[in-house]
């Protein structure tokens, strides 16, 4: 069976500081990978997207990035922290464009 | 452009009564999916359903029913018979089916609470 890990579950970091999550999917091949934040008492806005090795889509311009190193792994990144980089981190695979997806447990990022 | 629309910030009701999630979606596409997803206060979103365009038959699983209807692109959800469980946040989300990438358009979310 397909699972996907998320880590860490939360993290506290300093503005101006380095940020590195890593999302990995078991269980499957080619997924479609998705990088989604949650800001407080809002929904989801969709940050990167990938449907293979190295093919990253930026969806809104920011202090964020992100690559796809391996088939199954995600990893999203920032060179230096926002307040407004706070919130909530969701990783999220799917088989084939017209599938469901399968969340991560997520990330509860706080910038301080 | 596609978007989501889900007019209902939140609704507090009390156990076993039932209670209605809107959904109200826009797209140019003929193509497209629909699809409800939970996300209880561990913060992991669980997925309930997917709907494609073409099939309007309302879906009923358990205490859980869907209501699909093109005519007013609308597709709500009904939970009968509520529980102390069900509350969380409950996410209506869209996908285009001339895209080949999936995304997901999600709507801003309705909170529900259910009271004992």
């Amino acid at each position: 069976s397909q699972t996907i890990h998320q880590w860490p579950a939360t993290l506290v970091q300093p503005v101006g500081s380095p940020l590195s999550l890593e999302c990995t999917v078991e269980g499957t091949s080619n997924p479609n990978l998705y990088w989604y934040r949650q800001a407080a008492g809002r929904g989801l806005q969709l940050l990167f997207y990938s449907v293979g090795i190295g093919q990253i889509s930026s969806e809104v311009p920011q202090n964020l990035s992100a690559s796809r190193p391996q088939d199954r792994q995600f990893i999203l990144s920032s060179k230096k922290l926002l307040l407004s980089d706070s919130g909530f981190y969701l990783c999220a695979w799917q088989r084939g464009p017209l599938d469901g997806y399968t969340f991560g447990s997520g990330t509860r990022l706080t910038v301080v | 452009a596609q978007k989501v629309t889900q007019a209902q910030t939140e609704i507090s009701v009390v156990e076993k009564e039932d209670v209605t999630l809107d959904c109200v979606y826009e797209t140019r596409d003929t193509t497209y999916y629909l699809f409800w997803y939970k996300q209880p206060p561990s913060g992991e979103l669980v997925f309930l359903i997917r709907r494609n365009s073409f099939d309007e038959q309302n879906e009923i699983s358990g205490r859980y029913s869907w209501n699909f209807q093109k005519s007013t692109s609308s597709f709500n959800f009904t939970i009968t018979a509520s529980q102390v469980v069900d509350s969380a946040v409950y996410f209506c989300a869209l996908s285009e089916g001339s895209s080949n990438t999936g995304k997901l358009i999600f709507g801003q979310g309705t909170t529900l609470q259910v009271k004992p």
